[in-house]
């Protein structure tokens, strides 16, 4: 069935840029999505990409997609002590399911 | 704009009761709602996907019996708990994905933290 693989944690300072990475198996993947998780609470959309797109840029956030690799990668700029969270790579191939990674923890420091 | 409300956001019951969990899509229409579960530290499981006006499709594993799942109009969707247990207490998250074209990006509320005690 579709994976999806992402590294558990990251540590960076504030002010750094964080690179979360982010691959998956499916090639028949359609979308691909970033979503946010605080602690105790629900899902938050931060952007998604469709496949025929390389890179999509908003505010703070980059995705770029290597559809050859299947590879996704989620850069935030400038990076604040309120990025911290849980981060999951989700893809779906069509209908709306979605197939999510494990989550990689993101710890913004001082 | 996609707002999705879920609520309560924490039950804390006897074991044996049952708990209903509401879902609502507060500023459109949601064609599909999906509700997953999520243990401590891990990722989301998809527990069923509800369609409006029709039955609901459970994962591999998951008992209709006990989770029942109600999806009466295009704006709410409700889970129900059937005689839980303490193995039921878990973080319980709805989403919900607009109508239109196939791959509207699914919205989630903020979850219900279920304690049977």
């Amino acid at each position: 069935g579709e994976d999806v693989e992402q590294s558990l944690f990251l540590s960076v300072r504030e002010g750094d840029s964080s690179v979360i990475n982010c691959t998956y198996t499916d090639s028949s993947s359609t979308y691909l999505y970033w979503y946010k998780q605080e602690p105790g609470a629900g899902l938050q959309l931060l952007t998604y990409i469709f496949s025929n797109m390389d890179m999509k840029q908003d505010q703070r956030l980059t995705v770029l997609l290597n559809k050859k690799d299947k590879h996704l990668s989620l850069r935030i700029a400038d990076t604040q002590t309120g990025d911290s969270a849980i981060y999951f790579c989700a893809e779906s191939s069509g209908y709306s399911t979605l197939t999510f990674g494990k989550g990689t923890m993101l710890l913004v420091s001082p | 704009g996609a707002v999705v409300s879920q609520h309560p956001s924490w039950v804390i019951c006897k074991s044996g009761t049952s708990v209903k969990i509401e879902c609502r899509s507060l500023d459109f229409q949601a064609t599909t709602m999906f509700w997953y579960r999520q243990f401590p530290k891990q990722s989301l499981m998809l527990m069923a996907t509800s369609n409006e006006g029709s039955k609901a499709t459970y994962e591999q594993g998951v008992e209709k019996d006990k989770f029942l799942i109600n999806h009466a109009s295009l704006t709410l969707s409700t889970l129900t708990v059937t005689s839980a247990h303490p193995e039921d207490s878990s973080f319980y998250i709805c989403s919900a994905a607009g109508t239109g074209a196939n791959n509207q990006p699914q919205h989630f509320g903020d979850g219900t933290r279920l304690s049977i005690l």
